[in-house]
């Protein structure tokens, strides 16, 4: 069954660094989807882009947070200057149809 | 605002044991999806349920949706260790997911 891949699967940073997690959707699919789960708790919708632009954001996406689909394949989450509170898992999420896959998540660590 | 809650919260149940995990939304929404997860892996998708009345069934796990008494349940028959994970009910609020606290089930001899 197609994949959506997420590397790296752990990344370390120090407070104020910028990180980019990246993404390869499942190739046909149209609806991209970045969201979050800090440990222990539920998973929090961050992003949503269609047609090569945002269509919905969550409060916590704020100016700190941007995304990017550079190419036909990739799919970005930047983080310009991170936080203590950033230190979460990111997954990446894809569909075409009503089923959403979601990807291996990127664990992120913030010193 | 939307808001999902499920409960249990923390389910430990003998194998051979039967149970149901409800998942309850405040607003109309036209999905709900229930997904696996093993610790610190990915969110694994096991229904998707469109239409009030919906029922699904894999294996020992069976998902239905009431969308008039915006409830759904996750039915587990005669469980076995492999079923240990944490479960989590998601509804749709415009195109995102609204996630449940999740259950956390865990399975024992």
């Amino acid at each position: 069954e197609p994949e959506v891949t997420q590397t790296p699967s752990h990344q370390v940073t120090q407070m104020g660094q910028e990180v980019i997690l990246r993404c390869v959707p499942i190739s046909n699919h149209l609806y991209f989807y970045w969201y979050r789960q800090i440990l222990g708790q539920k998973v929090e919708f961050l992003v949503s882009f269609y047609n090569n632009e945002i269509s919905e954001k969550s409060e916590i996406f704020d100016d700190q947070f941007s995304v990017e689909r550079p190419d036909g394949s990739n799919f970005t989450l930047k983080i310009r200057s991170t936080k203590l509170e950033d230190s979460a898992m990111y997954f990446c999420a894809s569909r075409r149809t009503e089923k959403l896959f979601f990807g291996s998540g990127t664990q992120l660590s913030v010193l | 605002e939307l808001k999902v809650e499920q409960n249990p919260l923390f389910l430990s149940m003998q194998e051979g044991k039967n149970y149901t995990i409800y998942c309850n939304y405040s607003t109309t929404s036209d999905r709900l999806y229930w997904y696996r997860q093993d610790p610190g892996k990915s969110l694994e998708s096991l229904f998707v349920l469109l239409s009030n009345g919906a029922v699904k069934q894999e294996g020992r796990l069976m998902a239905s949706l009431d969308t008039k008494a915006r409830l759904s349940t996750l039915h587990i028959t005669a469980a076995v260790h492999d079923l240990s994970a944490t479960y989590f009910c998601a509804v749709t609020n415009t195109d995102k997911l609204i996630f449940g606290t999740g259950t956390r089930l865990q399975v024992f001899p």
